[in-house]
């Protein structure tokens, strides 16, 4: 079975603070995604990588960087924590073929709460 | 704007007896529709994927169809069990580019003895 790891389940910052949130897989995907989900609305896109050392933007990346230095790992970089940034985050990875019927596999995610 | 449509937003049922969720669409263009499972506190588990072509699929007691033409899906879940208590994600994926996953917010049901 794919397995995604994020590595906390939990986090508590403070406002301003610089955030690293990790995500560990072990299928060899090419594809990994963030996302984080908030009550009442659907997962929204930040970043997704496609390859190590590539990124790309999704629908909500202000605020956030990301790293992709191995192939298995991808990091999500919250650079000045905002309380706004409170939020559950989902790690996700895939094969490349996404349109062939791949499903991505997700992370337990990461409850982060900036105060 | 591509959207997906979920509901209800809640439901409670009772052990044992069957239940069929919603999802309206507008995605274009189309690529795939999937039904994921979302545990309390876990991360969304796939359950089915339908491409454009495929009208009905099952997942042991989970079936999802499609009809493609009135932009519309369904999971029914036959015999509930306590264990099928989670929220149901429908996702559409959006051909070309990255293919684009558009989520929708998601049914919460509770099944109770």
């Amino acid at each position: 079975d794919v397995k995604v790891t994020q590595s906390s389940r939990y986090l508590v910052k403070r406002t301003g603070e610089k955030v690293f949130l990790e995500c560990v897989q072990d299928m060899d995907h090419e594809n990994m995604f963030w996302y984080r989900q908030d009550p009442g609305l659907g997962l929204r896109l930040i970043y997704f990588s496609y390859d190590v050392k590539m990124k790309e933007k999704g629908d909500i990346p202000e605020g956030y960087s990301v790293s992709r230095e191995k192939k298995e790992r991808f990091s999500l970089i919250l650079e000045s924590a905002s309380t706004n940034q409170t939020s559950m985050y989902l790690c996700a990875s895939s094969l490349l073929g996404q349109a062939l019927n791949q499903p991505q596999h997700f992370g337990d995610g990461t409850r982060l709460s900036i105060l | 704007k591509n959207q997906v449509e979920q509901s209800p937003q809640s439901l409670i049922i009772l052990e044992g007896k069957n239940c069929t969720l919603q999802c309206n669409y507008t995605v274009s263009p189309f690529s795939n529709l999937r039904w994921y499972k979302q545990d309390t506190g876990r991360g969304p588990v796939s359950l089915t994927i339908m491409t454009f072509s495929e009208n009905t699929k099952s997942n042991g007691r989970y079936t999802a169809t499609l009809d493609a033409d009135t932009k519309q899906s369904s999971l029914h879940i036959t015999a509930s069990q306590l264990s099928d208590s989670a929220s149901y994600i429908c996702v559409v994926s959006l051909s070309g580019g990255y293919n684009k996953l558009i989520f929708g917010a998601g049914t919460r049901l509770a099944v109770h003895p």
